[in-house]
Parts: C-alpha cells; sequence; structure tokens
C-alpha cells in the first residue's frame, strides 16, 4: 500500500529565511511525486511534480524538491520564504498501477510565516 | 480556462438529514475525484469516475454515501443519513485523462454537522 510521512505538523520561519519541508513515501513501484499547497478556504493548488528524469524539479512560486529514491524522500524547500508563502503543505503520492491512479496525501505541514 | 467548480461552498445540517455536493469538472478532463478532507488530515479519496463509470470507490461508506456521474461531466455527492463525524470539507478534482497524473481541485465544499 502506497503512503505519505510529513513529519513535521507545524514550522514556523521568519521572512526571508530558507524553507524545507520533509516528506517521506512508500510506494512499491516508481512513484510519481507531487507536493500542493492549500490556502484557507481554498482548494488545493499544485506547486511541482515528479514523475522522471531531472531529481531536482522546480515549481512555481521560487519552490523546489529533490527526490531521493535512496531516502524515499521528496523534500520540498524554498531558499527564501515570504510572507504570502503562509499555507498548508501536502505531500502525495501516486502511480501508473490498477488502482485507477489514485493520489495518496500526507497529512500535511503549516506553515507559519514570522515578519 | 475554467477550474473546477463546486458548490455550495457552505453547508450546515442536522444530524440524520441528508445533503448533496456539487461538481462541474474543468472542460474535457474525463477523469473526476471525490476527496473527503477532515480538518488536520490529508485528503482522503472517497471515489473516481473515468466518464461515467466508476474507477474506485473502496473508500466510499456505501451505506450512507453515494455519487453519480451520469453524462460523464458533472457529479453529485450525497450523504444520507448525516453522522457528526461527516463533518469536513469534500473536495472535487479532475483530470484529462489516464496518462496525466496532474489533478486539479476546486474550492471545495465545507460541511457542518451538527
Amino acid at each position: 500500500a502506497q503512503s505519505v510521512t510529513q513529519p513535521d505538523i507545524h514550522i514556523t520561519v521568519s521572512e526571508g529565511a530558507s524553507l524545507e519541508l520533509r516528506c517521506n513515501y512508500s510506494y512499491g513501484a516508481t512513484p510519481y511525486l507531487f507536493w500542493y499547497v492549500q490556502s484557507p478556504g481554498q482548494g488545493l493548488q499544485l506547486l511541482l511534480k515528479y514523475f522522471s528524469g531531472d531529481t531536482l524539479v522546480q515549481g512555481i512560486k521560487g519552490f523546489e524538491a529533490e527526490f531521493k529514491r535512496s531516502q524515499s524522500s521528496f523534500n520540498l524547500r524554498k531558499p527564501s520564504v515570504h510572507w504570502s508563502d503562509a499555507a498548508e503543505y501536502f505531500c502525495a503520492v501516486g502511480g501508473l498501477t490498477g488502482g485507477g491512479n489514485k493520489l495518496t496525501f500526507g497529512t500535511g505541514t503549516q506553515l507559519k510565516v514570522e515578519l | 480556462e475554467a477550474g473546477v467548480a463546486q458548490s455550495p461552498r457552505y453547508k450546515i445540517i442536522e444530524k440524520r438529514q441528508s445533503v448533496a455536493f456539487w461538481c462541474n469538472p474543468i472542460s474535457g478532463h474525463a477523469t473526476l475525484y471525490w476527496y473527503q478532507q477532515i480538518l488536520g488530515q490529508g485528503p482522503k479519496l472517497l471515489i473516481q469516475f473515468q466518464n461515467n463509470g466508476v474507477v474506485d470507490d473502496s473508500q466510499l461508506p456505501k451505506d450512507r454515501f453515494s455519487a453519480e456521474r451520469l453524462k460523464g461531466v458533472d457529479s453529485t455527492l450525497k450523504i444520507q443519513p448525516a453522522k457528526l463525524e461527516d463533518s469536513a470539507v469534500y473536495l472535487c478534482a479532475s483530470r484529462r485523462d489516464r496518462g496525466v497524473q496532474e489533478q486539479y481541485f476546486g474550492p471545495g465544499t465545507r460541511l457542518t454537522v451538527t
């Protein structure tokens, strides 16, 4: 069965500081990995995705993530956080399986940005 | 391109009442998903449609939840009767086809059962 672990429930950073959100996954085949962001009262917006190829992927809003197969990780990073980045971030894993290509989400990391 | 539309945005009902949510996916998207997101948790898949057929409903509590996508476009999710533990945000998402993994989400419907 596929699963995602986001070990940090809450993270607080100062504006301008760097950010790393952790994500570990369990998946029996080649995983497709995603990071989504959810602002209060909003749906989920895709930040970036990894399907294959270069293990460092760039996304929107200056975010990037690195796929490390040996560590089963897909951590999200941003070199300089802006106050508008405060939101909840979800990591998800999926794949081309007989289960209909469904995504499994982690429990999320709530990001607070201090001015 | 218009995004995934959902209505209503908010709904408050008493336990044992029924409720229905509506979703209109992005035009041309064959796959439609309904997720339940309980406060403090990630979205959990309830049901997946491919056109008007059900692909996966293994997580759908079928004794009280039902969903349909009759013409392969709009979809309705119903709860009857509602329980307190059904309080959550119900998210609809769509995807173009099987080969493309990216899902696009609507704003969700926040359900409160009192």
